[in-house]
């Protein structure tokens, strides 16, 4: 089955703490992409990946970090957590000018 | 710089009725539109696109969208809405390696 996976689904953390969100894809798809969603502001890009080893920001990539070392990963890393960041975030991917596939989100509450 | 904009928080609709949920888009060039959906708990599902073509465009489960280029509407609709359709739904419309979205439209369908 196709799908985006994100791991984890829920985090509680602490401010400081640093954490890596995991995202894998199983299509073989060049594009990859981390939003965040927050109320009243729909889903903005945090960082975006044409490719292994392209890696270029969205909208909000203040205090985040992604690597893409291999096509199918795209982990989002928080190296020091603020509670500004407690949101759901949500990775997709997709083929060149096709939609993008969603994962499940994840759920991030950063005490 | 591209942008979408949904003036609706909130539509509710009687099961069985048409329902409408509306979208304006502001771009430099020719507009590349989506609308999604998410359900509770889970990721953004495609629904339907426009690129070129029809200024009616067929899509998942019933729905369809309208392409209106001189009022930049691209609407999304339903002959007849199904309680299931209950939901939160989101255009957006992609430009600069990024998919720029609204600030979603909630849609409720009263049995």
């Amino acid at each position: 089955e196709a799908q985006v996976t994100q791991n984890p689904r829920y985090l509680i953390t602490v401010t400081g703490k640093k954490l890596t969100v995991t995202c894998s894809q199983n299509m073989n798809h060049e594009y990859m992409s981390w939003y965040r969603q927050d109320p009243g502001l729909g889903l903005r890009q945090i960082y975006y990946s044409m490719n292994v080893e392209v890696t270029d920001k969205g909208d909000v990539p203040e205090g985040y970090k992604v690597s893409r070392k291999e096509k199918r990963n795209f982990p989002l890393i928080l190296e020091s957590p603020s509670p500004n960041q407690t949101s759901l975030y949500f990775c997709a991917s997709s083929a060149q000018d096709q939609p993008q596939h969603f994962g499940d989100g994840t759920r991030l509450s950063i005490l | 710089a591209q942008s979408v904009a949904q003036p609706e928080d909130q539509v509710n609709v009687a099961e069985g009725n048409p329902l409408t949920v509306k979208c304006t888009y502001s771009v430099s060039g020719n507009p590349y539109l989506f609308w999604y959906v998410q359900y509770p708990n889970r990721g953004l599902q495609f629904l339907l696109k426009y690129i070129t073509g029809d200024n009616l465009v067929k899509g998942s489960y019933g729905f369809e969208a309208e392409f209106n280029k001189s009022q930049t509407s691209f609407h999304l609709k339903k002959p007849s809405a199904l309680v299931s359709d209950s939901a939160l739904y989101f255009c957006a419309v992609w430009g600069a390696n990024n998919l720029f979205f609204g600030t979603g439209t909630r849609l409720t369908v009263i049995p």
